[in-house]
């Protein structure tokens, strides 16, 4: 079926590594992708997104890649902090009428310090 | 700005019984959309109002139901609850074009007894 998901449930990185999410997505007519981290006892919050015209979109620490292709999202956080241990989601937006996002299973990212 | 607003964050009800849940959107968003999370199904697309009309359902049953004030506010109502409606429900509000990033509460924890 149509889903979105990531390639490994939980990821150990040590303080100040780059850390790198993967995220497979099976629509190829999706044309946004956004990601969010949700903290224990908290809502997603937002970090990035992209669009489907483009490859490569950076933030604060935070780089996006989407490779069409092979229908590959991924994100990199640079010189990972403890703060940063979350859940991370990907999402998908196939509607183009609404904001109807196909989330993925999240990946559990542990900073040790 | 303040952000997305949920209440109650915790509700324990009975099988049988029927609940309302409230969302105070981010001011001048006027897309309100609602997710069901749980451990086993992730997060789960429910539907999205904006002007006051549902503009996109998800796949769940007719027990669930929503609406949109006005003001933009929120509230989504689940009848005849079920043990398996245990979840973290989530509220979300966006300046409802097709690009705009989803921006979440903290959701309302509920638990069916």
């Amino acid at each position: 079926g149509e889903s979105v998901g990531l390639h490994l449930p939980t990821l150990s990185v040590q303080e100040g590594d780059n850390s790198i999410i993967n995220c497979a997505y099976s629509n190829s007519a999706s044309d946004y992708f956004i990601w969010y981290k949700q903290e224990s006892g908290k809502g997603p919050q937002f970090i990035i997104d992209i669009r489907s015209n483009m490859d490569k979109r950076q933030g604060q620490r935070v780089t996006v890649l989407l490779n069409k292709t092979v229908k590959h999202l991924s994100l990199q956080i640079a010189a990972t902090q403890p703060g940063d241990s979350a859940v991370y989601f990907c999402a998908e937006n196939k509607n183009q009428a609404g904001t109807a996002l196909i989330f993925g299973k999240g990946t559990t990212l542990s900073v040790s310090s | 700005k303040a952000g997305v607003t949920q209440t109650p964050r915790y509700l324990i009800k009975t099988r049988g019984q029927q609940v309302t849940l409230s969302c105070s959107p981010i001011s001048g968003h006027r897309s309100v959309s609602w997710y069901q999370q749980t451990p086993g199904q992730g997060l789960q697309f429910l539907f999205e109002y904006f002007s006051e009309t549902q503009r996109n359902k998800g796949n769940f049953p007719g027990r669930f139901s929503g609406r949109q004030f006005s003001n933009s506010r929120s509230e989504m109502n689940v009848s005849t609850l079920e043990l398996g409606d245990s979840a973290l429900y989530l509220c979300a509000s966006s300046l409802a074009t097709t690009e705009s990033p989803l921006h979440f509460g903290n959701g309302t924890r509920l638990t069916v007894t």
